[in-house]
């Protein structure tokens, strides 16, 4: 069956400009979840949606990072202004429910020139 | 000091090996995840336990919630076996947080 699926899973952009990730999570999987992984760093929790709803964006770095869910489905990251320090893989996971295993997209990695 | 943290940072085996990968973590938890990370990025969860032990193939997890401290043992260790071993937290809502990982390399 379809797992977890990201795109694109390569992105190169400019400094200042905006990006949109995409994250389609399992069928029927209500928990998504974002987190990031920078070069030589730990994965870093970013935001969770329960449904179509973030009750918790305070692991968002800065303003410029925002994201939604619709439908209860396809959830898109966006970062504006996009900086140096952007430059990550990003992950997507989704489960059943909350506390339940979670499923890993393969990420996408994003570079800001 | 980190919330979750491993041990060793890297290790070594040979193949055949008995390997044990500590975790240590310092906050409130719902459950305790084990997650594999392969050379190419991907990333599969391993277990996921809250209290016990667990065992999957020559995988095995154990928690000790008490003391705050998980261990991931891989009996019979292969070539195949070489990745980076997370360990990761469960928060009352079921986001992650994860230690720095194990790398591990079972040389043949």
């Amino acid at each position: 069956g379809a797992g977890v699926s990201q795109s694109p899973s390569n992105k190169v952009t400019e400094k200042g400009k905006d990006v949109e990730l995409r994250c389609d999570p399992i069928s029927g999987h209500t928990a998504l979840y974002w987190y990031r992984q920078s070069l030589g760093q730990g994965l870093e929790f970013l935001i969770y949606f329960q449904g179509n709803s973030a009750p918790d964006k305070s692991g968002l770095p800065s303003d410029r990072f925002s994201a939604e869910r619709t439908g209860g489905s396809v959830s898109t990251l966006t970062i504006q202004r996009t900086q140096q320090e952007d430059s990550a893989v990003y992950l997507c996971a989704s489960s059943l429910s909350l506390n339940q295993p979670q499923h890993f997209g393969d990420g996408t990695r994003l570079s800001i020139l | 000091k980190n919330e979750v943290e491993q041990s060793p940072q890297n290790l070594t085996a040979q193949e055949g090996e008995f390997i044990t990968i500590n975790c240590s973590y310092s906050v409130g938890i719902s459950a305790l995840h084990w997650l594999q990370q392969h050379p190419g990025g991907g990333i599969v969860s391993l277990f996921m336990l809250s209290s016990g032990k667990k065992k999957h193939g020559r995988l095995i997890a154990t928690i000790n919630i008490q003391e705050k401290h998980s261990s991931l043992h891989i009996t019979a260790s292969h070539p195949r076996d070489s990745a980076v071993y997370i360990c990761a937290v469960g928060g009352s809502q079921g986001n992650l947080i994860f230690g720095k990982g194990t790398k591990l390399s079972v040389k043949p």
